[in-house]
């Protein structure tokens, strides 16, 4: 399988209610991150998974949650949804792990993420 | 506060012109990458620069990662409507951030 696939492409959710957006990798790359990218903005780093493990965290708040398998797809779940929350959020993986620097990251077209 | 600082945020211009835009931090990165990324899309990597004072030439795109590993430089010659996009540098430790991007129309 090549490329990166999220789902689903847009969701429409009420203030207060739980999200989880849902992202499947290319085989063989063991390293995924995800993003918030509001509109205007570059992406803001959530947080990254390194073989089933969390590898680093960006600055958010707990209600944002991820998981990783072992057949390369993740998840990111985030609880008490907020309007603020409305974004497009990125997952993007990569081959090489963490410290290996010479490896560019592959991403989805993302879920456009809608809290009303 | 963004780890990484773009400019300009916003460059417009005509089909022909040269350009450059600029990736700045205060942060030693072991490596930074460069994406474009066109609406409803997510980025895609257009280059990787590992090395101080590193230069790579892609067509007509040329990237320089500064000496001391902090900055970064995207030159376009002859701009083409294509190359119309948001171009966003990420600078990578352990893990990768974003600048905000500069977004690129070129007009015909």
């Amino acid at each position: 399988e090549t490329g990166v696939t999220q789902s689903p492409t847009h969701l429409i959710k009420t203030r207060g209610q739980q999200v989880t957006l849902r992202c499947s990798s290319q085989s063989g790359h063991n390293t995924v991150s995800w993003y918030q990218q509001a509109l205007g903005q570059g992406p803001q780093f959530i947080f990254q998974y390194y073989r089933e493990e969390e590898n680093g965290r960006g600055n958010f708040p707990p209600r944002f949650s991820g998981l990783q398998f072992p057949n390369y797809s993740s998840e990111l779940n985030v609880n008490a949804l907020e309007l603020d929350d409305s974004a497009l959020y990125l997952c993007a993986s990569s081959e090489g792990g963490p410290s290996i620097q010479n490896y560019g990251y592959t991403f989805g077209s993302g879920t456009r993420l809608t809290v009303v | 506060t963004q780890l990484l600082e773009q400019s300009p945020q916003f460059l417009s211009i005509q089909e022909g012109e040269n350009l450059t835009v600029y990736c700045n931090s205060s942060s030693v990165f072991s490596s930074l990458q460069w994406y474009r990324q066109e609406p409803g899309e997510g980025p895609v990597l257009l280059v990787t620069v590992v090395t101080g004072g590193e230069v790579k030439k892609l067509k007509r795109l040329t990237f320089q990662f500064g000496d001391a590993r902090k900055d970064s430089s995207l030159h376009i010659t002859a701009a083409q409507t294509g190359d119309t996009g948001l171009y966003l540098c990420a600078g990578k430790n352990n893990d990768m951030r974003f600048g905000a991007g500069t977004r690129l129309t070129v007009k015909p």
